[in-house]
């Protein structure tokens, strides 16, 4: 069964910091990866999707990298904001699949 | 409409009950998905959708879940004999034609709170 983990669980950084999020996942028979934002009592919001073909992924502020054969994804966000606030997921779907398969977020506070 | 939309947005109900949760996907979307997220966790699978059938159910946890799609289109999450730990909030999602390719969108959620 694919594992995905995320670490940190929770970070708080002062806004204008630049910060990673880490992820990593045990079968590298994905199809593609997907980070995710979910604000308090809200859906999820896709920020990037990364094929397994691809290496990275950059939208703005945020950047994502995938390592397909160690397991590994980064998501980057560069001069961060209080409206970053929020909790990130990393979430993969297997080639042979069709349900994600979530990690169980970082919890993101920026400070203004 | 626009996106995938879920009723009620919050349910309380007492253990024991029954509830229904509905999912209106993304209109042409043939694939569904329903996902349950418990406090402090990610989404975790439940069931799959391609058309009016079950494509895949291996996430329910026990046979007091059911979920049905009988038009192709809206589909209903069941819940019998609640429990204090079916407490979570359950996501659906919904993508064009299913399988890894097609991209899934994703609902506000409900808040199902078991007393």
């Amino acid at each position: 069964k694919q594992e995905v983990t995320q670490i940190p669980a929770a970070l708080s950084v002062p806004e204008g910091e630049n910060l990673v999020l880490n992820c990593s996942f045990t079968d590298s028979a994905i199809y593609n990866l997907q980070w995710f934002r979910q604000d308090p009592g809200k859906g999820l919001t896709s920020l990037l999707l990364i094929q397994s073909s691809q290496r990275e992924q950059t939208s703005g502020r945020l950047n994502a990298s995938l390592d397909k054969s160690s397991g590994r994804s980064t998501l980057y966000i560069a001069a961060s904001q209080p409206g970053d606030s929020a909790t990130y997921l990393c979430a993969v779907i297997l080639i042979t699949g069709n349900q994600f398969y979530f990690g169980t977020g970082t919890s993101l506070t920026v400070i203004p | 409409g626009a996106g995938v939309s879920q009723t009620p947005s919050n349910k309380v109900t007492e253990k024991g009950k029954y509830v229904e949760l509905r999912c209106d996907p993304i209109s042409g979307h043939t694939a569904l998905y329903w996902y349950r997220q418990s406090l402090g966790q990610g989404p975790e699978f439940l069931i799959y959708f391609q058309g009016t059938g079950a494509a895949d159910d291996s996430g329910l946890p026990n046979d007091r879940f059911f979920a049905v799609r009988p038009e192709g289109s809206v589909s209903t999450l069941k819940i019998q004999r609640t429990e204090r730990g079916d407490s979570a909030v359950y996501l659906c999602a919904s993508s064009l034609s299913g399988g890894p390719v097609d991209e899934q969108f994703f609902g506000p959620g409900t808040r199902l709170t078991v007393l």
